[in-house]
């Protein structure tokens, strides 16, 4: 039973345009979210997080929204970058001080110059 | 300051061989954790240390045991592999439980 899903395996854009990854969730508990960014051949690097009492966290050109009632969170990517090309995970946890995190399955993210 | 360094970077065993994954770290980082990442499965938990002495089951503990030698090395050893051991072996480091540094990973061929 896959408790943080990824549905779509992969993605591409523009370079400039917005970059959208939706991850969706069925546990009801999970309180904390994190976005990794993993290059081939690379272990993935930690981008941004959110805790369930937000809504949204901006780092730069990258943006996580929150919806609590459906489930889902998405990572908005603006302006894309060629760069930015790699797989996006998104990952949750019950509680900010756990130790376990149940990673999606990932979306390939390929951004076009 | 190299981060988190794993070894060996690929490895290939025969079934009921057994070899030992070796990370460390050299961010002073009080945490670190075993991932196993599988096509279409995302990062699994397999082990994680919370600090220096002490060891935890995650996600996916069978067929694995853990040893944290000291803060900076955390190892994992598969006693007697298995076909369904082939995957790529994550090792991370962090100063908290929200923040994770990754190594560069171990592909494992178990035949």
């Amino acid at each position: 039973d896959q408790q943080v899903k990824q549905n779509s395996p992969s993605l591409s854009v523009q370079e400039g345009r917005i970059s959208i990854l939706n991850c969706d969730y069925t546990n009801s508990m999970f309180d904390y979210f994190l976005w990794y960014k993993k290059y081939p051949a690379e272990g993935p690097t930690f981008l941004i997080s959110i805790s369930s009492i937000k809504d949204k966290n901006e780092d730069g050109r990258f943006t996580v929204f929150l919806n609590k009632s459906a489930k889902h969170l998405s990572l908005h990517i603006v302006p894309s970058q060629p760069g930015d090309s790699a797989v996006y995970f998104c990952a949750a946890s019950i509680s900010s001080g756990t130790y376990k995190y149940i990673f999606g399955t990932g979306t390939r993210l390929k951004v076009l110059a | 300051n190299a981060g988190v360094t794993q070894t060996p970077k690929f490895q290939v065993l025969k079934t009921g061989q057994s070899m030992t994954l070796q990370c460390a770290q050299d961010m002073n980082h009080n945490s670190m954790y075993w991932y196993r990442q599988d096509p279409g499965m995302g990062l699994r938990l397999i082990y994680y240390s919370a600090s220096e002495g002490t060891t935890d089951k995650g996600e996916v503990p069978n067929g694995y045991n853990v040893s944290r030698l000291n803060k900076r090395e955390f190892s994992l050893r598969l006693e007697s592999a298995a076909p369904s051991q082939t995957s790529v072996y994550f090792c991370a480091s962090g100063p908290s439980t929200d923040t994770q540094y990754f190594g560069p990973g171990t592909r494992l061929t178990v035949l």
